[in-house]
């Protein structure tokens, strides 16, 4: 069990470009979410994927963001034409949710801190 | 939507000293999270419980469904210990729904 891994870990950009995050998840897990973190605020959720099935998304989702998880292991996260307030931590996590439709915890990679200039 | 509401918001300790971080939620819930984040960002997960108590080295989390509240307690606590520690509630469909976090700073 190698932990969520998030790539980049930074990423500093200018207002107007395109970034995209990557999250692998802990092998087993089928389930897995973004989510995202400002200055003093706990975490706010994004979106979530079932597989490769993209199950709900949060109205914080504009359209400048898109989520994938092509194969059901990786996925990775799209920002186009960034703004000023897309500059926070987002957070991916990970779970298994069991055929009995139990569900474990959400493992958490280390996130990573976009900055906007 | 679950409400979730963390207390205090900063706390600093001595060495050795006791530590309670509240957290209160709205809505029913099926289990709540206890997670310590450090600087850098990464959140460990420290504890998911549904009811009663449960300890693990020096931190107990307690929670009651009937009041809609829970307490993390750290015992001797130690400089290490500095972390922001964030409740969490299920917000539907899996999905967590967090309090703003408590920052302890834990001194020598």
């Amino acid at each position: 069990d190698t932990g969520v891994s998030q790539d980049p870990r930074h990423k500093i950009t200018k207002r107007g470009q395109n970034v995209t995050f990557r999250c692998d998840p802990i092998s087993e897990h089928n389930r897995l979410y973004w989510y995202r973190q400002t200055l003093g605020q706990g975490p706010e959720f994004l979106t979530y994927f079932q597989n490769e099935a993209q199950l709900e998304k949060s109205r914080l989702l504009s359209d400048r963001f898109s989520a994938e998880r092509p194969k059901g292991s990786f996925s990775t996260l799209e920002i186009q034409r960034t703004e000023q307030g897309d500059s926070a931590m987002y957070l991916c996590a990970s779970s298994y949710l069991s055929g009995t439709g139990v569900s474990q915890p959400q493992h958490f990679g280390d996130g990573t801190r976009l900055s906007i200039l | 939507k679950n409400e979730v509401e963390q207390s205090p918001q900063n706390l600093t300790a001595q060495e050795g000293e006791f530590i309670t971080i509240n957290c209160s939620y709205s809505v029913g819930i099926s289990a709540l999270h206890w997670l310590q984040q450090h600087p850098g960002g990464g959140i460990v997960s420290l504890f998911m419980l549904s009811s009663g108590k449960k300890k693990h080295g020096r931190l107990i989390a307690t929670i009651n469904i009937q009041e809609k509240h829970s307490s993390l307690h750290i015992t001797a606590s130690h400089p290490r210990d500095s972390a922001v520690y964030i409740c969490a509630v299920p917000g539907g469909s899996e999905k967590l729904v967090f309090g703003k976090g408590t920052k302890l700073t834990v001194n020598p």
